[in-house]
């Protein structure tokens, strides 16, 4: 089954203790993206990749980090959350040149 | 600055009662108007892409229209299984990265 899978999928943590959020896809995409979801805010990009070892900032990239070493995965990198970073996230995915994204389930990150 | 602003936030229809979501664009030269379904705790999934004025996409009771300031979700004789939020995007075609800029979405509730 096509999918793009997320890990974990709930996480509470404290301020400064690094997590790492994992986010792999099985449909060979080259394109793949960090998006996190407040209310009243709406979905914003944090950072995006265009192929294995291409990554540029979105939007809102302070505080993440992101690496693109295989084409199937894209994980985020929080180095030292804040509370600031409290969140729902997503990871997404979709072939250059198409307009069609694929969603992943969403991690609900909380910082205390 | 890209913007999209969706109306109403949340919208509550009886079964079989007809209506339209407003989504509303500033962009810098568009090259997609997105729109996504949002069930609660999963991923947005992919509905349709405009890409220009007067063009529009259907999917069995949903209807999607462009016009060059906004575009509209018709809701045809929706069932409780339409039940989810609705959110739209768009796609700058200058900025070289493509990222999507999401509005906030609007809640339906299709009640029996």
């Amino acid at each position: 089954e096509a999918q793009v899978t997320q890990n974990p999928r709930y996480l509470i943590t404290v301020t400064g203790k690094k997590l790492t959020v994992t986010c792999s896809q099985n449909m060979n995409h080259e394109y793949m993206s960090w998006y996190r979801q407040d209310p009243g805010l709406g979905l914003r990009q944090i950072y995006y990749s265009m192929n294995v070892e291409v990554t540029d900032k979105g939007d809102v990239p302070e505080g993440y980090k992101v690496s693109r070493k295989e084409k199937r995965n894209f994980p985020l990198i929080l180095e030292s959350p804040s509370p600031n970073q409290t969140s729902l996230y997503f990871c997404a995915s979709r072939v250059t040149g198409t307009d069609t994204q694929y969603f992943g389930p969403g991690t609900r990150l909380t910082v205390l | 600055e890209d913007q999209v602003t969706q109306s109403p936030e949340a919208l509550r229809l009886q079964e079989g009662e007809s209506s339209s979501l407003n989504c509303s664009y500033t962009v810098s030269g568009l090259r997609g108007l997105f729109w996504y379904r949002q069930d609660p705790g999963k991923g947005p999934e992919f509905l349709f892409t405009l890409y220009s004025a007067g063009e529009e996409k259907e999917k069995e009771r949903l209807k999607a229209t462009l016009t060059k300031k906004e575009s509209f979700l018709h809701i045809t004789a929706p069932k409780p299984e339409d039940s989810a939020t609705y959110l739209c995007a768009v796609q700058a075609g200058d900025t070289g990265r493509r990222a999507l800029t999401f509005g906030s979405g609007t809640r339906l509730q299709v009640q029996p």
